[in-house]
């Protein structure tokens, strides 16, 4: 199947300090990949769409100044969370479909993000 | 706005049972729902997609199903093992990928 590579697994920073997460999609290219978050105990909410060579989309209360994305190219996302604080402490993750995908193709996630702001 | 739930929160079984997961959901409208398994601190293992135009689909000893007319899908999971410990989460694409996930059934098998 589809491999998605995310990486940072895990990183701790400064309050006050950016941090980049990168998500990319190692067999296959991607036009599109999709960012989410989850708090501790509660489920994973879709925070923006990432396009290829245009700007990314952000869902409903997603500041898009804070959460800086960028798509590059067709097998790199990167998520940049800027001037962290705590309560950007979160688990993200990436998701993407292949670029010749048919409608009704599985997604294909990353391993994940474990972000600790202190 | 599409939102989605399941039911338990929580389950614990003895190793061997059979059990059902459910999932809810508001808007019929969907191309498909999948059902992942996350291990703690981990990512998403996909487990099934069912489309729109499915009833259910089948992998092992899973059995997912799909009455889209009532807003429901259920995780069917046979000869439960510890291994099937693990939360559960469904999730519905209404809108060309973008995944509305629920909170999510935490499972746990014992020995």
């Amino acid at each position: 199947g589809a491999v998605v590579s995310q990486h940072p697994s895990w990183v701790i920073c400064k309050s006050g300090t950016s941090v980049k997460i990168e998500c990319r999609s190692l067999d296959f290219q991607a036009t599109t990949m999709f960012w989410y978050r989850q708090f501790p105990k509660q489920s994973l909410m879709l925070m923006a769409t990432s396009n290829e060579g245009s700007k990314a989309t952000y869902e409903q209360g997603v500041e898009k100044d804070k959460f800086l994305i960028n798509h590059a190219s067709l097998t790199l996302s990167t998520l940049t969370v800027t001037s962290a604080h705590p309560e950007d402490s979160s688990f993200y993750i990436c998701s993407a479909y292949p670029l010749d995908r048919v409608m009704n193709t599985e997604a294909f996630f990353g391993q994940g993000t474990r972000l600790t702001v202190v | 706005k599409q939102e989605v739930t399941q039911i338990p929160a929580a389950l614990s079984v003895p190793e061997g049972e059979n059990l059902v997961l459910n999932c809810s959901f508001t808007d019929s409208a969907i191309y498909n729902l999948q059902w992942f398994r996350q291990d703690p601190g981990k990512g998403l293992t996909s487990l099934l997609l069912i489309q729109s135009s499915q009833r259910e689909q089948t992998s092992g000893r899973l059995n997912a199903s799909l009455d889209k007319s009532s807003g429901r899908s259920t995780l069917y999971i046979a000869a439960s093992q510890p291994g099937d410990s693990a939360t559960y989460l469904c999730a519905v694409d209404n809108q060309g990928g973008k995944l509305i996930f629920g909170q999510g059934t935490e499972l746990s098998v014992k020995p």
